[in-house]
């Protein structure tokens, strides 16, 4: 079974440039996550969906970040424009509905706004 | 408040020494699932333990086990039998039910190191 694949793995901007990360869950997985990780802190959930609906997006800065999942698969975040408190790790996770099952994450894209 | 704390932020053993990993949470829901994760230098998330929130008995994998204290709201890892490779960030997680949207909350991390 593949797992979360996540892309860029690296991604290195100015201040007020635009950039996207993507991220493909696992097949057949309803809900995927996406996560700020800031060097030394524990993962902050930005955005939730369930299938292409969004579920939970109370943490995400909607001034400068936005997400999508069209057809309830892949999905893309963006920021526009990016500040310097945005250098983090940006992790995708997915689970299937229901079941005992832990979140299944990717490789992530580490930020650096320079 | 905070979902899930852990109050560690880090923590020494020595080698082939078992280590407690502290974690408590909040929810009010009955049903729910606690998971602990490591991440190692290389930045992975990796899935070590899970305890549902209606299991009688602690979860154990391997040198892992998860001391689940259901009245106390805690569920702390214990990991037997230290190694250098277990050297890494914990975190305590947990997961709120489908029908409240299927949430997954991350504590701030315990960041333990195995001296040889």
């Amino acid at each position: 079974e593949a797992g979360v694949a996540q892309s860029p793995r690296y991604k290195i901007i100015e201040k007020r440039q635009s950039v996207a990360f993507w991220c493909n869950p696992i097949s057949g997985h309803a809900t995927l996550y996406w996560y700020q990780q800031i060097l030394g802190q524990g993962p902050k959930l930005l955005i939730q969906f369930q299938n292409n609906g969004v579920v939970d997006d109370s943490q995400l800065p909607k001034d400068r970040f936005s997400a999508e999942r069209l057809k309830g698969v892949d999905s893309t975040l963006k920021i526009q424009p990016a500040k310097l408190e945005d250098s983090a790790v940006y992790l995708c996770a997915s689970i299937p509905m229901g079941g005992r099952t832990e979140a299944f994450f990717g490789q992530g894209t580490r930020l650096t706004v320079v | 408040a905070q979902k899930i704390t852990q109050t560690q932020p880090g923590m020494f053993v020595q080698e082939k020494e078992a280590v407690t990993l502290d974690c408590t949470y909040d929810t009010s829901d009955q049903s729910y699932g606690l998971f602990w994760y490591k991440q190692p230098s290389s930045g992975e998330m990796i899935f070590l333990i899970y305890q549902g929130s209606y299991d009688e008995q602690n979860a154990t994998e391997g040198r892992y086990s998860l001391n689940f204290q259901k009245a106390r709201k805690s569920a702390n890892l214990v990991i037997s039998a230290s190694q250098l490779g277990d050297s890494a960030m914990y975190f305590c997680a947990m997961r709120e039910p489908q029908n409240t949207g299927n949430q997954f909350y991350f504590g701030t991390g315990t960041s333990l190191t195995v001296i040889p």
